[in-house]
């Protein structure tokens, strides 16, 4: 129940083209959703996160997708570039309990080739 | 506003020693938490502190522990180390608004700890 299942473990893209990594969950009561991308020898840092009440949200290349039925969500990059290689994370956190706990995904290593 | 700084960046103790991590979050955040990365876990949470109380736990053995400061500064405590506690301990702070809304958690870059 306190699972989130990620795929691709690794993807390798052409610069220019999309990046998609999909995420699923167990639990229904998580309600915050967001991705975290980390670079060697750095912590993770926020990209972009979602609630449930959205099924879609853009900021710039970066886009979640949400299928609360489904219960998966999905990150796309556009136009993806080098500097974008890096590790990916998804996470769930159920906040409306006043949960601060992230339950991360395994993670996809993105490379981008030139 | 300067990030989250954790200390040490690297440490190597051996088996059955203890360890102090510590972690000062960013200026105005009062939770803090903290998440174990390994390659074969990936990350997991360890516990979060606000107000200086322990507010939710991750399934970590008693040999972790913590606690925060009355500045919102913490410190992880990992007792009797074996082998498996190798790993990048990661503290990450946020506002920890009490109405319960989402605060964004920003990482500091983690402590290596290498368990010989």
């Amino acid at each position: 129940q306190q699972q989130v299942k990620q795929s691709p473990q690794s993807l390798i893209v052409q610069k220019g083209g999309i990046s998609i990594i999909n995420c699923a969950y167990e639990n229904t009561a998580f309600d915050y959703f967001p991705w975290y991308q980390q670079f060697p020898g750095k912590g993770p840092a926020l990209l972009i996160a979602i609630r449930p009440d959205v099924s879609e949200k853009k900021e710039g290349r970066f886009t979640i997708s949400f299928n609360k039925s489904a219960k998966q969500f999905s990150l796309h990059i556009m136009d993806s570039q080098p500097g974008d290689s890096a590790t990916y994370f998804c996470a769930a956190s159920r906040i409306s309990g006043g949960y601060n706990k992230l339950i991360f995904g395994a993670g996809t290593r993105l490379a981008v080739h030139p | 506003k300067a990030g989250v700084t954790q200390t040490p960046r690297y440490l190597i103790k051996t088996r059955g020693q203890q360890v102090t991590l510590s972690c000062s979050p960013i200026s105005g955040h009062r939770s803090v938490s903290w998440y174990q990365q390994t390659p074969g876990q990936g990350l997991q949470f360890l516990f979060e502190y606000f107000s200086e109380t322990q507010r939710n736990k991750g399934n970590f053995p008693g040999r972790f522990s913590g606690r925060q400061f009355s500045n919102s500064r913490s410190e992880m405590n990992v007792s009797t180390l074996e082998l498996g506690d190798s790993a990048l301990y990661l503290c990450a702070s946020s506002l920890r608004l009490t109405s319960g809304g989402q605060e964004t958690q920003y990482f500091g870059p983690g402590t290596r700890l290498l368990v010989l």
